[in-house]
């Protein structure tokens, strides 16, 4: 069973709209939840992160959404550009643990320009 | 900073060969951590090293894969007698001290013909 799951494996939006990017996970003690960027040929990136303690963070056009109750999280990329096309993984861990990040299947986005 | 150096990007073998993977982390870095990651299991953890020392080696399959960190400037990741299904891209990543956030190399790219 997953613990990190992404509901979508690829998504398509247009320049200028906003991506929304899908997360939930199973373990609740999970506390730590960071995004990282993969570009084809390159290792992933961090991206945003958020602690469970909080249930928003921005960062620019990219903002992350997180609902404890429900165990899910989003990521919104606002205004999207077609340089934003890339893998989006969601993670997890618990930071008070082996901090081994256990990362969802990622979601390919692109941007149509 | 040249960024988590993993060498070589790409490796060919044949099964049943041996296959060693390098991995040099960011100075200064204290965490080190190996993934593999393939288009159908995605990202998966293999093991982690903290401060030279092994930390958590629950994602290693038990047979043929090993890894070490003899120094504090590199790791190392073998595989014993390959089989096609090692086939895939081998992330090293590494961590500040007192941080979750992983900066991955670049990856090698494993193909066990």
């Amino acid at each position: 069973q997953q613990q990190v799951r992404q509901s979508s494996q690829s998504l398509t939006v247009w320049e200028g709209e906003t991506a929304i990017l899908n997360c939930s996970y199973e373990n609740s003690a999970f506390d730590y939840f960071p995004w990282y960027q993969q570009f084809p040929g390159e290792g992933p990136a961090l991206l945003i992160a958020i602690r469970s303690v909080s249930d928003k963070k921005e960062d620019g056009r990219f903002t992350i959404f997180f609902n404890k109750r429900e165990k899910n999280l989003s990521l919104h990329i606002k205004d999207s550009q077609p340089g934003d096309s890339a893998t989006y993984f969601c993670a997890a861990t618990l930071s008070s643990g082996s901090w081994q990040l256990i990362f969802g299947s990622g979601t390919q986005l692109t941007v149509m320009p | 900073n040249a960024g988590v150096i993993q060498t070589p990007r790409h490796k060919v073998t044949g099964k049943g060969q041996e296959a060693t993977l390098w991995c040099e982390p960011i100075s200064g870095h204290s965490a080190v951590f190996w993934y593999r990651q393939t288009i159908v299991q995605g990202l998966e953890f293999l093991t982690y090293f903290r401060n030279q020392a092994p930390i958590d080696d629950s994602g290693m399959p038990k047979e043929r894969f090993s890894a070490q960190m003899p120094n504090q400037s590199h790791s190392t990741l073998k595989i014993q007698s390959t089989q096609p299904q090692d086939s895939a891209v081998y992330l090293c990543a590494s961590s500040p001290p007192s941080s979750e956030r992983l900066f991955f190399g670049h990856g090698t790219k494993l193909s066990v013909l």
